[in-house]
């Protein structure tokens, strides 16, 4: 697709439940980011991928938070245990730039996955 | 560490009223200025950048000035429209990966 895309794009969860959620990013892009965005606040970082390295997860808030990106495209950011506290928009960004690439926050973001636990 | 601070809204002007949107920001070194907007059921946006002292970015009408004396980067645009009501954040990237810090939003309803 032409951008970002992001499923589900709503996920309801019964706390204790685990979900996986999915981003797509642009087709070529190097660098993806996932931020966890909580209503009426702006977006949190949360970790960032170069191709399929991991290089930065200090904002993962648990260790119920996991994310990868075995193949350098498709991501996944999974909770595991979900607390109400974990309700939030994920939203997914990817940029075609990497360290050392001119990298300079120009981010594409995605629409966005809605969790809500109950 | 850095961090961005943006003026609370919601901000409600009406048609062809000028606006500004207050950002200041903390940071080491030299970070790059980003305003991102968020309009009604879409994905964030990028507005505008500078990536450096006194560049002004502009773009839709909207500009910001990287005022590092001040640390600050401002939002304004001399007329608006409905079609600009949304959520506007200011953000700052330092480093090298890209990694964006942002405000905490402000919301913008424009009445015609």
């Amino acid at each position: 697709g032409a951008g970002v895309s992001q499923s589900p794009r709503y996920k309801v969860a019964k706390r204790g439940q685990d979900v996986a959620l999915r981003c797509d990013p642009i087709s070529g892009h190097v660098s993806l980011f996932w931020y966890q965005q909580a209503l009426g606040q702006g977006p949190e970082f949360l970790t960032y991928f170069q191709n399929e390295a991991q290089l930065d997860k200090s904002g993962l808030p648990s260790d119920r938070f996991f994310a990868e990106r075995p193949e350098g495209s498709v991501s996944t950011l999974k909770i595991q245990r979900t607390q109400q506290e974990d309700s939030a928009v994920y939203l997914c960004a990817s940029s075609p730039l990497g360290p050392g690439q001119g990298a300079t926050g120009e981010l594409f973001f995605g629409e966005g996955s809605r969790l809500t636990v109950l | 560490g850095n961090s961005v601070t943006q003026m609370e809204g919601p901000v409600t002007l009406s048609e062809e009223a000028f606006l500004t949107i207050n950002c200041t920001y903390t940071a080491t070194g030299y970070p790059s200025l980003f305003w991102y907007v968020q309009y009604p059921g879409e994905g964030l946006q990028l507005l505008l950048k500078a990536t450096k002292a006194d560049d002004k970015g502009s773009n839709k009408g909207f500009e910001a000035t990287y005022r590092k004396e001040t640390t600050s980067f401002h939002l304004e645009k001399g007329s608006v429209q409905v079609s600009d009501s949304a959520v506007y954040f200011c953000a700052l990237s330092s480093g090298n990966t890209g990694k964006l810090i942002f405000g905490q939003g402000t919301t913008l309803q424009v009445k015609p």
